[in-house]
Order: C-alpha cells, then structure tokens, then sequence
C-alpha cells in the first residue's frame, strides 16, 4: 500500500459526460501529479501540483483540469467524454516536488461508453 | 528533452534463471532515473531508483538495476525469477525543473514455471 487514495476504483459514464476523480496524497506530500495510462498512448504526465498551486502541464486536454485544496487532496475534473478518454487515471504524490520518489494510487478506470 | 527507451516489450524466462530488463536513457546533465513495477489491475509501485553514486542500486523485492554511463543504460536485474515476479516494468526519467515523469512503453516480463 503506498498511501496514496484514490476514489472511485471504476467510473462508467456515457459521451459528453462530465466526472471527477479524487486523490488523496500520502501524509505529508506536498506535490500531487496525474497520469493517464492508455494502450495506444501509454503512461503520460497530465499535470502537477505543488502545495495548492499548478506547477508544470503535460499533454492535458482544454476539456481537463485539477486543482488541488488546502487539505492538499487533489481532483481530475474531465468534461465533455469522448470515446478515446476511456484510460486509467493515476495519482501519484512526493514530499517535495523535486526528484523525490512518486508512489502511485490505485489508479481509477474510466470507461466512457 | 529527457527520455527512455524500453527496446523489448517482452521477456520470457524460466523461473530460478536470473532475469534482466532493459532501458536506456537520454538526459542531459546528471540522470536521476526509476524502476516502477505494475502488477495487472494495481497501480504502480515503486522498486529502486538511481541518483548519485553507486553503480549498483537495490531495491524492493530483490531487484538491483546497474547504472552504465558510458552504455547510457539503467537494466533492471533479478538473480533468481520467481513466477510471482511476472508484471508490467517501467523504467522512468523525471524532467529538469517539475520532475513529472517520463515511461518508457513498459515491458511485460513473464516468468515460466
């Protein structure tokens, strides 16, 4: 168990949904990234926080965003599901941002039918 | 731009046989570079990681991974295969300044009993 949350494990929603993943970093990490991990894309960096501000970007869609709150938890907001959003959704956490060890959630599985 | 390269996307090997798994890397400046191990349906979880110093780096679950400079090369080895150790592996290269990470496309080991 690597302390890392995330909630749900499974997502089902249709096209032109919107969800929300949620992330709980482990005790202490002040900076949350997520990745999306897709059969034709692999593993890839979405975006970063530090300590409540956004500090880098990936290939993050217009359609995503996050934001990450006082309490340090951390949220994947994607709208407007298309068909090719269908991925595992990871959260990973370190101490400080820098080139600390990430550990990794569960991951959440979305399936956008 | 920092990168890695995983050559093989499958490796076989009979379990008690030592095991190795390979990636390259192209970075510039001092490499910092990762192991992450992704067990089917589960999240990622981290085995070992190179910073400064010793050529050779251990890690969890009897893995090591020797750091080559001259061959730009970070192989993942295990002395002894055991069948529990068939997964995903990622090797992995955090960027200069945000540290996301950047994966390979993975390898899938499979250990034959």
């Amino acid at each position: 168990d690597s302390g890392v949350t995330q909630t749900p494990k499974h997502l089902i929603t249709a096209t032109g949904q919107r969800v929300t993943l949620r992330c709980s970093p482990r005790s202490g990490d002040l900076s949350v990234y997520w990745y999306q991990q897709s059969l034709d894309q692999g593993l890839q960096f979405l975006i970063q926080y530090y300590n409540g501000e956004e500090r880098a970007k990936g290939n993050i869609l217009e359609r995503f965003s996050a934001q990450q709150f006082p309490d340090l938890h951390s949220e994947l907001n994607l709208s407007s599901l298309e068909l090719g959003d269908s991925a595992l959704y990871f959260c990973a956490s370190s101490s400080s941002g820098s080139a600390d060890t990430q550990y990794f959630g569960p991951g959440t599985r979305l399936t956008v039918l | 731009a920092q990168s890695v390269a995983q050559p093989e996307d499958q490796v076989n090997v009979a379990e008690g046989n030592p095991l190795t798994v390979k990636c390259t890397y192209s970075v510039s400046g001092n490499p910092y570079l990762f192991w992450y191990v992704q067990y089917p349906n589960r999240g990622l979880q981290f085995l070992l990681k190179y910073i400064t110093g010793d050529n050779l780096v251990k890690g969890s679950y009897g893995f090591e991974a020797e750091f080559n400079k001259s061959q730009t090369s970070f192989h993942l080895k295990k002395p002894s295969a055991l069948v529990s150790d068939s997964a995903l592996y990622f090797c992995a290269v955090p960027a200069v300044g945000s540290y996301q990470l950047t994966f390979g496309k993975g390898t899938k080991l499979s250990v034959i009993p």
